[in-house]
């Protein structure tokens, strides 16, 4: 079935750089764009970054630009989040999601069970 | 990009119906119709409830349905059942690549 299984998540020092993955099976995965999306505890979901099936075109959220980067290995199903200078704002369930959007359509339709990221030295 | 605004909270009986709703601005809700709602059962993942303002996934119940007026989409949810029970958020795609989540709103059944 569609599934997507994110990995990578721990306990991690501020200032840290731990790379998360998510690896999807059930559909063909280098045809669709992908998202990153975080919850920090008892907190709402936030966007983070998004990547182009192609990896022609990423992009992130102001709160993480220039510290998380964005790509993919489309050879291996495997998307990737690559952190850096974490801080205790970054403590979060990270999420991988299957984007369902063609130009004329937009949605989140599937989702990882998510990888936890908790900042703590 | 700031958060769309939702109620922190919406309560109903079963059988009832209740309406949520998600404000944003020009910049997203009302620039684009492109709001889509997901729902989130604790310790879960969230889960693609509408999506293009009024669009439901195949499997979605037809319980669920989303409209939009200007700025404000709205989720609404007939005949309400204790699995409802959940957090409910809405997303707007804002432009140039972005997309912006509501608080959430938890639904007490």
């Amino acid at each position: 079935q569609v599934q997507l299984v994110e990995s990578g998540g721990g306990v991690v020092h501020p200032g840290g750089s731990p790379r998360l993955s998510c690896v999807a099976s059930g559909f063909s995965f280098s045809n669709y764009d992908m998202h990153w999306v975080r919850q920090a505890p008892g907190k709402g979901l936030e966007w983070v970054a998004f990547i182009r099936s192609d990896e022609s075109y990423k992009h992130y959220a102001d709160s993480v630009k220039d510290r998380f980067t964005i790509s993919r290995d489309n050879s291996k199903n495997t998307l990737f989040l690559q952190m850096k200078s974490l801080r205790g704002d970054d403590t979060a369930m990270y999420y991988c999601a299957k984007y369902h959007g063609s130009g004329s359509s937009d949605a989140f339709d599937i989702w990882g069970q998510g990888t936890m990221v908790t900042i703590s030295s | 990009q700031s958060a769309l605004t939702q109620p922190a909270s919406v309560s109903g009986s079963p059988g009832q119906s209740i309406t949520i709703s998600c404000t944003g601005s020009s910049s997203d809700v009302g620039g684009y119709n492109y709001v889509s709602w997901y729902q989130q059962h604790p310790g879960k993942a969230p889960k693609l409830m509408i999506y293009d303002v009024n669009s439901r996934p195949s499997g979605v119940s037809n319980r669920f349905s989303g409209s939009k007026s200007g700025n404000t989409a709205s989720l609404t949810i007939s005949g309400l059942q204790a699995e409802d029970e959940a957090d409910y958020y809405c997303c707007s795609y804002a432009g140039d690549s972005t997309w912006v989540f509501g608080g959430g709103t938890k639904l007490t059944v």
